[in-house]
This record gives C-alpha cells, structure tokens and sequence, in this order.
C-alpha cells in the first residue's frame, strides 16, 4: 500500500530535548516537505527536499533541520525544541515536476513540549 | 506570509445543499489543488486545476479558477454529512524550488 509514514505519532517532551520526528514513503517520490499546522494558520511549510541531499527551506523553518540521505527518509530534527514548536506536524512527498503536484500526506505527529 | 485565503471560514449546511468555499491568492501560481483533512488526520488530495485551466470537475466537486483574480472556487453538490470536514487551498508555485502554499482552510460542517 503505498503510504506515507511518520513516528511517532504522539509525542511530550521538555524545553531543549532534542527530538527527531521520522518520515518515511514507499512511492519513490523524489520530493518530500514537511509542515506545521497551528489553529487558524493552516499549514506552513517548514523545510522541502527535492531529491537526496537536496533540501531548501520553507516559510518557517527557524529552529528546525532535515536531512535527506535516503530518498525514503525526510527525518524532521529539533536540536532544541521550545514551547513555541508545540504543534502538529506533516510529512508529505510527492512526484517531483512542475505538473505534478499532488502531495500524499502521513497521518501527522502532535508534539507538544513543555 | 500566506498566500491562500480560505472563505468563509466556516460554513453550515442541510444534508443536500450545495457547499460553496472560495480561495483567493497573491502570486502568480503553476497550479491550485484542494484538499480535505478530517478532524486532526492527515490531508487528502481532492482536485488539481492548471494554470492554464479554468474548470474541473471530479465527481461531487467542482472547481473553477480565475487567474485574472488570482481566486479560486470549490463547489461541492449534493453535499453529505460525511463530508464534514476543513477544506483547504494550496498554491503550487515555481520559485525554483515549487514551493506549496497552503491557505487557512474553510471548516464545513454538514448536518444530516
């Protein structure tokens, strides 16, 4: 089935706890981007890949990184989270190209730090 | 910044009735999508429309697109309480990078 991944799905953690929300796809997308959706903001895109070591950041990206070593994998990384990162987080691939633009998104993560 | 602007912001309806949601934009765009997300899950694709398109039809819904206004329009007939859900538009834009721009979304809530 093909399906975006993410874990965990539910997570609580402290002030400065680094943290690393996964995200794996099994439909050889070459594009992966992750969001943070906040009530009444809709869903902000914080870091997008490309492709394998290509990676650009989103509208929000402060206090976040990725990695994309595998074309699967777009781990979501918190060096040092804060309050302020409480959320609910998505991770999404698609097709890479100028047509096709239809993400298929994971289940999400609710982070909330304390 | 946001790029798309849902409205309304919720809507209420009757099992049966249409469902009118609109989507207004800044820049200049490749292509416009909508999605559905229920309560907390994950986002759906619904209906794609190019640039260059200026309606599609996917079953229930409808979508026009007007690029002169930089809006958008989903219409979705015949509407069902499962349905009920947030709706939101989202902006394909090619900065080099095709960055996705998503709108606060329209919250439908459909009463059977």
């Amino acid at each position: 089935e093909a399906q975006v991944t993410q874990n965990p799905r539910y997570l609580i953690t402290v002030t400065g706890k680094k943290l690393t929300v996964t995200c794996s796809q099994n439909m050889n997308h070459e594009y992966m981007s992750w969001y943070r959706q906040d009530p009444g903001l809709g869903l902000r895109q914080i870091y997008y890949s490309m492709n394998v070591e290509v990676t650009d950041k989103g509208d929000v990206p402060e206090g976040y990184k990725v990695s994309r070593k595998e074309k699967r994998n777009f781990p979501l990384i918190l060096e040092s989270p804060s309050p302020n990162q409480t959320s609910l987080y998505f991770c999404a691939s698609r097709v890479y190209g100028l047509e096709d633009n239809e993400q298929f998104f994971g289940p999400g993560t609710r982070l909330t730090v304390l | 910044s946001q790029q798309g602007e849902e409205d309304p912001q919720a809507l209420s309806i009757q099992e049966g009735e249409n469902a009118t949601m609109n989507c207004s934009y800044k820049t200049s765009i490749n292509n416009l999508q909508w999605y559905r997300q229920n309560s907390g899950r994950g986002l759906v694709h619904l209906i794609l429309i190019r640039s260059n398109e200026r309606e599609k039809h996917s079953g229930r819904l409808r979508v026009t697109l007007d690029t002169s206004k930089k809006s958008s329009s989903l219409l979705i007939t015949a509407s069902r309480a499962a349905d009920t859900a947030s709706y939101f538009c989202a902006t394909g834009l090619n900065t080099g990078g095709f960055k996705t721009i998503f709108g606060a979304g329209t919250r439908l809530f459909v009463k059977a």
